[in-house]
């Protein structure tokens, strides 16, 4: 199984700050790499797909980059509704895997 | 709009299965595969399988090895995923998501515990 490890674990930050997550695979996954955000008890939302294309309705703050097996989430400036958690997921070879996730948490 | 509506929690007991659906509405269900990922309490999400709505072929993670099934019902436009054998480490929300550029779309989840 292709492991996906995200860092850091945890991010404590404020409002307007730019916040970088990373993802890095156990090999390559090419640029099969998704983002999703997720809030208390609700389902993820899609926010990146293909390391780097932004989803329909996405804020233009959230980027995504990186091929291979290293890749990064931007969040240009953090608003209040960025904190959430969020996932990396590969979708190039069964079975698909997630991150561990990263919480965006207020300092 | 594509929505994806799931069924009601569910309490089980060791041994048990459960079997949860997943009513899709807004667009042609046969068009889309629709996946089935699991999320147990303050953890990761994990990847269960998915089936071809069109074809009804299937594919599921062996680290269920071989305790879920993924079907469809085309005439109600719903999938199903039935997992047997349930322990209490099968405790978790699940929901189905429709793959087409990622997992764009995704059902409300469903609880089931797994407790004697």
């Amino acid at each position: 199984d292709i492991q996906m490890t995200q860092s850091p674990s945890t991010l404590s930050t404020s409002v307007g700050d730019r916040v970088t997550i990373t993802c890095r695979a156990s090999q390559t996954i090419y640029n099969w790499l998704a983002w999703y955000r997720q809030k208390p008890g609700k389902a993820p939302k899609l926010l990146i797909s293909k390391a780097s294309t932004l989803e329909s309705g996405v804020p233009s703050r959230f980027s995504g980059s990186g091929s291979g097996t290293e890749f990064t989430l931007t969040i240009s400036s953090l608003q209040p509704d960025d904190f959430a958690t969020y996932y990396c997921q590969q979708y190039t070879s069964y079975p698909w895997t997630f991150g561990q996730g990263t919480k965006v948490e207020i300092k | 709009q594509v929505q994806l509506v799931q069924s009601g929690a569910e309490v089980k007991k060791p041994g048990a299965s459960v079997k949860v659906s997943c009513k899709a509405s807004g667009y042609t269900f046969t068009t889309y595969p629709i996946h089935w990922v699991r999320q147990a309490p303050g953890q990761s999400l994990e990847w269960m399988g998915w089936i071809n709505a069109g074809n009804l072929n299937t594919k599921y993670s062996q680290n269920f090895q071989g305790r879920v099934t993924i079907t469809t019902d085309t005439s109600a436009s719903t999938a199903y995923m039935e997992l047997n054998s349930l322990r209490s480490e099968d405790t978790a929300v699940y929901y189905c998501a429709r793959y087409d550029v990622a997992f764009a779309y995704w059902g409300q989840g469903t609880l089931v515990t797994v407790s004697s």
